[in-house]
C-alpha cells in the first residue's frame, strides 16, 4: 500500500514571492507522482506529473516540481506566486501497475497583495 | 465545450431520500471515476469503469450504486441518504485508466444532506 504526506496544510504566501509545498510518499514499488491544482468552486486539473526520466519536472503556470527517490519526496515549486495562484494543492501518486489514485490531504495556498 | 460535466451542481435533499448524479466526458476517454471529497477536502476514490466495466469499487456503503451506460457517462445513485454522505463528488476521466494515465475531472456536485 501507498500513502501520500502533504506536510503543510496551509501556506500563506506574499505575492511575488517564492513558494513550495511538501509532498512525501511512501511506497516499496515504483511509483508515478502528480501535482494537482484545485481553484475555488471548481474541479482538480493536473499542474504536472512525472512518469520517469529527469527528475526536474516542470508543468502548467510556472509550476515546477522535483522526484528525490532516496527522499522519497515531489515537492512543488513555484519561483513568483500570483494572486490567482491561490488555491488548493493535492499531491497524488500512482502505484506501477495499478489504476488507483491516492491524494495527499491538500494544500492550501493562499496569495496575498 | 465542458470535457467532464456533471449534474446538478448543488443537490439538497432530506435524509432517507434517493438521489442521483450524472456525469457525462466528451474527452472520448475509456475510464471514468467517481470521488468523494468530505468536509476537510480529502479525496478519496470509490469507483472506476473501464469501458462499461467495474474495475475499481472501494470500500463503500451499498447504497451507493454506479451505473454505466456507455463510456461517455457514469451516474451514480444514491439510495437512503445520511447525513454522513454530504461532501462534495467528483466524477473524472482518463485515457485508459492507466497508472501514468492524466485524470480530467469535473466540477463538482455538492450534496448536502439534512
Amino acid at each position: 500500500a501507498q500513502s501520500v504526506t502533504q506536510l503543510d496544510s496551509q501556506v500563506p504566501v506574499f505575492e511575488e514571492a517564492p513558494v513550495e509545498l511538501r509532498c512525501n510518499y511512501s511506497s516499496s514499488v515504483s511509483v508515478y507522482l502528480f501535482w494537482y491544482v484545485q481553484y475555488p468552486n471548481q474541479g482538480l486539473q493536473l499542474l504536472l506529473k512525472y512518469l520517469s526520466g529527469s527528475t526536474l519536472v516542470k508543468g502548467i503556470n510556472g509550476f515546477e516540481a522535483e522526484f528525490n527517490k532516496s527522499q522519497t519526496s515531489f515537492h512543488l515549486r513555484k519561483p513568483s506566486v500570483h494572486i490567482s495562484d491561490t488555491a488548493e494543492y493535492f499531491c497524488a501518486v500512482n502505484l506501477a501497475n495499478d489504476y488507483k489514485l491516492s491524494f495527499g490531504a491538500g494544500t492550501t495556498v493562499t496569495v496575498r497583495a | 465545450d465542458t470535457a467532464v460535466s456533471q449534474t446538478p451542481k448543488y443537490l439538497v435533499t432530506q435524509m432517507g431520500n434517493d438521489k442521483s448524479i450524472k456525469c457525462e466526458q466528451n474527452l472520448g476517454h475509456d475510464t471514468m471515476y467517481w470521488y468523494k471529497q468530505d468536509s476537510k477536502k480529502f479525496l478519496k476514490i470509490m469507483f472506476s469503469y473501464n469501458n462499461k466495466e467495474l474495475i475499481i469499487n472501494e470500500t463503500v456503503p451499498n447504497r451507493f450504486s454506479p451505473k454505466s451506460p456507455d463510456k461517455a457517462h457514469l451516474n451514480l445513485h444514491i439510495n437512503s441518504l445520511e447525513l454522513g454522505d454530504s461532501a462534495v463528488y467528483f466524477c473524472a476521466s482518463s485515457q485508459g485508466g492507466r497508472d501514468t494515465d492524466t485524470q480530467y475531472f469535473g466540477p463538482g456536485t455538492r450534496l448536502t444532506v439534512l
